[in-house]
Order: structure tokens, then sequence, then C-alpha cells
């Protein structure tokens, strides 16, 4: 069964922490993504990986960075977490469909709360 | 940017009887899919339909496309307690990487 595997469930910082929330696949798919899921406004995109090294910014980037060293896996870091970052994150990667479609598995989702 | 957005916001059902939400987006669309998620964990696929297809069925659910209205429903017949959750609907221009989620309609079926 394929997985997408998130490192932790719930987890509590401190506001100003540095933060690396993680993200592994095993399908070996190119196309990595993190969003984040805050009721009323569904999931909006912080950054995606389409290969090894290489990413872009989503929709709201500011505030984090990301790393993907190797293609399995996808970091989401939190340079110096906040309080309005408390969310529930969200790992996903894509295998085509063919055709442009794109089948995205994701992670079980991490729920972050800045203290 | 929204592209997708769904329609009830939330819905509550009987047992037994069927559920119908509906997906608007503004963009020319390569597919639309749907996605569902149990409370409180990640979301799961459940169909695609690409643009040049007008429904598609798979077990109780039932997917339209009206390009034209920029539009989409899910139907699911027969509700059980166990579809409660909320449910997604993601749509991609063609060329592009990444899907944009709607904000979901919260789905409740009772027992």
């Amino acid at each position: 069964d394929v997985k997408v595997t998130q490192s932790s469930r719930y987890l509590v910082k401190r506001t100003g922490e540095k933060v690396f929330l993680e993200c592994v696949q095993d399908m070996d798919h190119e196309n990595m993504f993190w969003y984040r899921q805050d009721p009323g406004l569904g999931l909006r995109l912080i950054y995606f990986s389409y290969d090894v090294k290489m990413k872009e910014k989503g929709d709201i980037p500011e505030g984090y960075s990301v790393s993907r060293e190797k293609k399995e896996r996808f970091s989401l870091i939190l340079e110096s977490a906040s309080t309005n970052q408390t969310s529930m994150y969200l790992c996903a990667s894509s295998s085509p469909l063919g055709q442009g479609a794109k089948n995205y598995t994701f992670g079980s989702g991490t729920r972050l709360t800045v203290v | 940017s929204q592209q997708g957005e769904e329609d009830p916001q939330a819905l509550s059902i009987q047992e037994g009887e069927n559920a119908t939400m509906n997906c608007s987006y503004k963009t020319s669309i390569n597919n639309l899919q749907w996605y569902r998620q149990n409370s409180g964990r990640g979301l799961v696929h459940l169909i695609l339909i690409r643009s040049n297809e007008r429904e598609k069925h798979s077990g109780r659910l039932r997917v339209t496309l009206d390009t034209s209205k920029k539009s989409s429903s899910l139907l699911i017949t027969a509700s059980r307690a166990a579809d409660t959750a909320s449910y997604f609907c993601a749509t991609a221009n063609s060329g592009t990487y990444k899907y944009i989620f709607g904000t979901g309609t919260r789905l409740k079926v009772l027992a």
C-alpha cells in the first residue's frame, strides 16, 4: 500500500522556535507538496517541489522554507514559529495519471500548535 | 487564490438518503478531482473527471462536469454514517503541477 508518512501527528512548539516538519513517500513520486489547512480557508499551498533540490513557492510561502535533498523526503521548515502558524499541515505527493492529470496521495497531517 | 468553491458548506442528511455537493471553479481546467477527508486526517482521492467527460461513476459515487458552467457535482447515493466527512474538489490547469482545493463541504450522515 503506497504511503505518505508525516513524522508527527501532533506538535507543540514555542514562539520563535525553528520547527521541522518531515514528510516521506515511498512511491518514487517526483512531485511533493506542503499545504496548511485552516477552518473556512480550505487547503492553501505553501510550497511544492517537482524534483530533487527543486522548489517553488505556493500561495502562502511567507515564514516557511522547504528542503528536498532526496526524492522521497520533503521537509517544511518554520524558521521562527509564530502563533499564526498554528494549523494543520498536510503533505502530499502526486503520480501522473496521463493526459496531464495527477493523483494526490496525502499524509495523515501534523497538527501544529505554537504557544 | 481559490479556484474551487464547494456548495453547500455543510450538509446533514439521514442514512439512506442521497447527498449532492457542488463545486464551481473560475478558469479552464484539464481535469477535476474529488477528495474526502475524515476528521483530523489527510485527504483521500475519490474520483477524477477529465474536461472532455460529462459524467463518471465509481460505486455509490456519481460525478458530473459542466465545463460551460464551470461546475461539477458529486452525488453519493444511499448514504451511510461512514460517509460522514468533508469533501473537497480540486482543479488544475493544463501543464501545471499543482491542484487548487476548495474549502470543502462538511457532510454529516445521521444513523
